[in-house]
């Protein structure tokens, strides 16, 4: 059983650029959420998919947007990067929205 | 705007002290609260998936209860050793939102 998997494991940026995360989820699953965690903050819930499709969603731009793909990886696209964003993004997968969530190690993003 | 609060924000206590901690959560459009330990350089892993008003949960030292109507859970640690020590997260979870509180850090001191 393969845990879940985030890349890169850091990675710095200039505001205005745009940032694809990668998630591999655990073997199994078919559900996906993506969380931002900043200094002093619980994991903020960015969205949430269940078989590729969007089906929740926490209070977060457009410009964050996301994929889940047929073998239920997935991806975190954030655009029009900004100083704010600098923070640990963390991947979890599950078998359904309500089950436990196993996370990855997560995302150090850096904007400078 | 929906809130989970967690208290307390810190708490240091010596091996071998039993210790609790609150997790307040909206009561309306309930589906399930979570716990979660994050130890430091590590992943949050799940304690305990709590569904139904007045569940308990436990897991070796570790326990947990649930109080939907109200919008709470407590958790609890009897005679904490020094390996608890983690930041220990609950997470609501209704129709389409799952929400974290800021976490509770336990230091437990030999």
């Amino acid at each position: 059983e393969t845990g879940v998997t985030q890349s890169p494991t850091h990675l710095i940026k200039t505001r205005g650029q745009q940032v694809t995360l990668r998630c591999s989820s655990q073997s199994g699953h078919n559900t996906v959420s993506w969380y931002q965690q900043a200094l002093g903050q619980g994991p903020q819930f960015i969205f949430q998919y269940y078989r590729e499709e969007e089906n929740g969603r926490g209070n977060f731009p457009p410009r964050f947007s996301g994929l889940q793909f047929p073998n239920y990886s997935s991806e975190l696209n954030v655009n029009a990067l900004e100083l704010d964003d600098s923070a640990l993004y963390l991947c979890a997968s599950s078998f359904d929205r309500e089950e436990k969530l196993f996370f990855g190690s997560g995302t150090q993003l850096s904007v400078l | 705007i929906l809130n989970v609060e967690q208290s307390p924000q810190s708490l240091h206590v010596q091996e071998g002290d039993s210790t609790n901690f609150t997790c307040g959560f909206p009561s309306s459009n309930f589906y399930a609260l979570h716990w979660y330990r994050w130890e430091t350089a590590k992943s949050p892993e799940a304690l305990f998936v709590m569904t139904l008003n007045g569940d308990e949960k436990k897991k070796g030292r570790i326990s947990a209860t649930l109080n939907t109507k109200e919008g709470y859970s407590y958790l609890y640690i009897k005679g904490s050793q020094p390996e608890d020590s983690a930041t220990y997260l609950c997470a609501f979870i209704n129709t389409d939102k799952l929400i974290f509180g800021t976490g509770t850090r336990l230091q437990v001191f030999p």
